[in-house]
C-alpha cells in the first residue's frame, strides 16, 4: 500500500495568515493526490483533486500543488470557517490510502 | 445533486457481521460512478474498504481480506455493506461515497458503528 504522511498533524494559525500543509507519498503518485476538508462534527469535503484542481464551490484562496510524492495544500487570508482537519488521498493505486490529517485551529 | 444515506445498527457484537445500506438520491447507481464505503475510525483515520460499481464489479481493499462483501439492489437504488466477523477494531464512522476518477466527491452523513458484547 501506498503511505500518506501529513505534516504538521496539528497547525494553530491566525486569521488572515497563509498556512501550508504537506503531504509526503511513500511511493510516485504523479498528480493522483486529493485534499479533503473535514470540520467538527461534520463530513470530509472534497477540497482539491488532481493535485491543484479546484473542487466547485470551493474558495480561491485554498490552493495544492505538487507531482511525484510531494504535495502542498496552501490556505491563504485564513478564515474563521477554514477551522477543520485537512486530509490527503492518493488515487494512484489500490488500495486508495488517505494522510492521517492535520487539525487547523485558529490562535 | 447526488445525496447519500447510510443506515445500521448502531451496535453489534463481537464475531457477528455487520450490515450497512447506503440509500442513493438524484442518481442511478447503474448509471455510473463507483459506490464506495469508507470508514472513520476513532482518533480519524480514514480507510477506503471498497466498492461496487456502476455495472456492478467489485474491489476491496486487501486489509479487509474475505470478511468484506458490498452488493447493490438497483430497483431500490441503494448498495450494502456485510463485514463478517467483527471485532472492536472495527468500531468506527462509517461513510458511503461516490468515486469518480479517483477522488471521493459525494459523502453521506455517516454511520456510527460500535462493537460491543
Amino acid at each position: 500500500d501506498i503511505q500518506m504522511n501529513q505534516s504538521p498533524s496539528s497547525l494553530s494559525a491566525s486569521l488572515g495568515d497563509t498556512i501550508t500543509i504537506t503531504c509526503h507519498a511513500s511511493q510516485n503518485i504523479n498528480v493522483w493526490l486529493s485534499w479533503y476538508q473535514q470540520k467538527p462534527g461534520n463530513i470530509p469535503k472534497l477540497l482539491i483533486y488532481k493535485a491543484s484542481n479546484l473542487h466547485t464551490g470551493v474558495p480561491s484562496r485554498f490552493s495544492g500543488s505538487g507531482s511525484g510524492t510531494g504535495f502542498t495544500l496552501t490556505i491563504s487570508s485564513l478564515q474563521p470557517e477554514d477551522i477543520a482537519t485537512y486530509y490527503c488521498q492518493q488515487g494512484q493505486s489500490y488500495p486508495w490510502t488517505f494522510g492521517g490529517g492535520t487539525k487547523l485551529e485558529i490562535k | 445533486d447526488v445525496q447519500l444515506q447510510e443506515s445500521g445498527p448502531g451496535l453489534v457484537k463481537p464475531s457477528q457481521s455487520l450490515s450497512l445500506t447506503c440509500s442513493v438520491t438524484g442518481y442511478s447507481i447503474t448509471s455510473g460512478y463507483y459506490w464506495n464505503w469508507i470508514r472513520q475510525f476513532p482518533g480519524n483515520k480514514l480507510e477506503w474498504m471498497g466498492y461496487i460499481s456502476y455495472d456492478g464489479s467489485n474491489n476491496y481493499n486487501p486489509s479487509l481480506k474475505n470478511r468484506i462483501s458490498i452488493t447493490r439492489d438497483t430497483s431500490k437504488n441503494q448498495f450494502f455493506l456485510k463485514l463478517n466477523s467483527v471485532t472492536t477494531e472495527d468500531t468506527a464512522t462509517y461513510y458511503c461515497a461516490t468515486l469518480y476518477g479517483n477522488y471521493f466527491d459525494y459523502w453521506g452523513q455517516g454511520t456510527t458503528l460500535t462493537v460491543s458484547s
